[in-house]
């Protein structure tokens, strides 16, 4: 079956401008996760939403939000970008069992 | 905070030699999960191991947990050039709305 799939794989943006990041999981998974991976600071939760709702919040300012659809496609928005958002956005999702299969990630650069 | 912390930070080895990282974390968990990430891409999961398993192989990997040290190891025997990448170890909290935490991980480098 397809793996998870993340749009666009980069991205370059200027500071100031907003961004939206998308995610579809495996089919049938229902649970999503976002993670923010720097080289400073390693993998840091975003966020986690289940049938639509978010689950989990990480220790991330309010211009990072998300949301997912009913088909469990998931998208991330990043508002009035900063240098220091420039990072590799990585979606995950998961079933009940087992661990996350992460998507290749979206490279994100502020400019 | 349940972050798993690898030590060491980076590793080189001979190939063909074994490799083995380990794993520290602070609370209690419900599992705890290894993944390998290559260069810039995604994360891919190895092993699961739960708190109430002691060891799980699989292929040329094996991982051991010990819950009253709050630590585990992954084992990477008769390593490859292929093998060369980041190890990340992950745990999951006791609740059901805990979220994964990873930790720094160990990059493992393996010489021709």
């Amino acid at each position: 079956k397809a793996g998870v799939t993340q749009t666009p794989r980069y991205l370059i943006k200027t500071r100031g401008q907003q961004v939206t990041l998308s995610c579809s999981p495996i089919s049938g998974h229902r649970s999503v996760s976002w993670y923010q991976q720097t080289p400073g600071q390693g993998l840091q939760f975003l966020f986690e939403y289940f049938s639509e709702t978010q689950r989990n919040k990480g220790n991330f300012p309010g211009r990072f939000s998300g949301r997912q659809f009913s088909n469990s496609r998931s998208e991330m928005n990043v508002s009035t970008l900063e240098l220091g958002d420039s990072a590799l956005y990585l979606c995950a999702s998961r079933d009940s069992y087992y661990g996350y299969t992460f998507g290749s990630g979206t490279r994100l650069t502020v400019v | 905070s349940q972050q798993g912390e690898e030590d060491p930070q980076a590793l080189s080895i001979q190939e063909g030699e074994n490799a083995t990282m380990n794993c520290s974390y602070k609370t209690s968990i419900n599992n705890l999960q290894w993944y390998r990430q290559n260069s810039g891409r995604g994360l891919v999961h190895l092993i699961l191991i739960r708190s109430n398993e002691r060891e799980k192989h699989s292929g040329r990997l094996r991982v051991t947990l010990d819950t009253s040290k709050k630590s585990s190891s992954l084992l990477i025997t008769a390593s490859r050039a292929a093998d060369t990448a980041s190890y990340f170890c992950a745990t999951e909290g006791m609740n059901r709305d805990d979220k994964i935490i990873f930790g720094k991980g160990t990059r493992l480098h393996i010489l021709p």
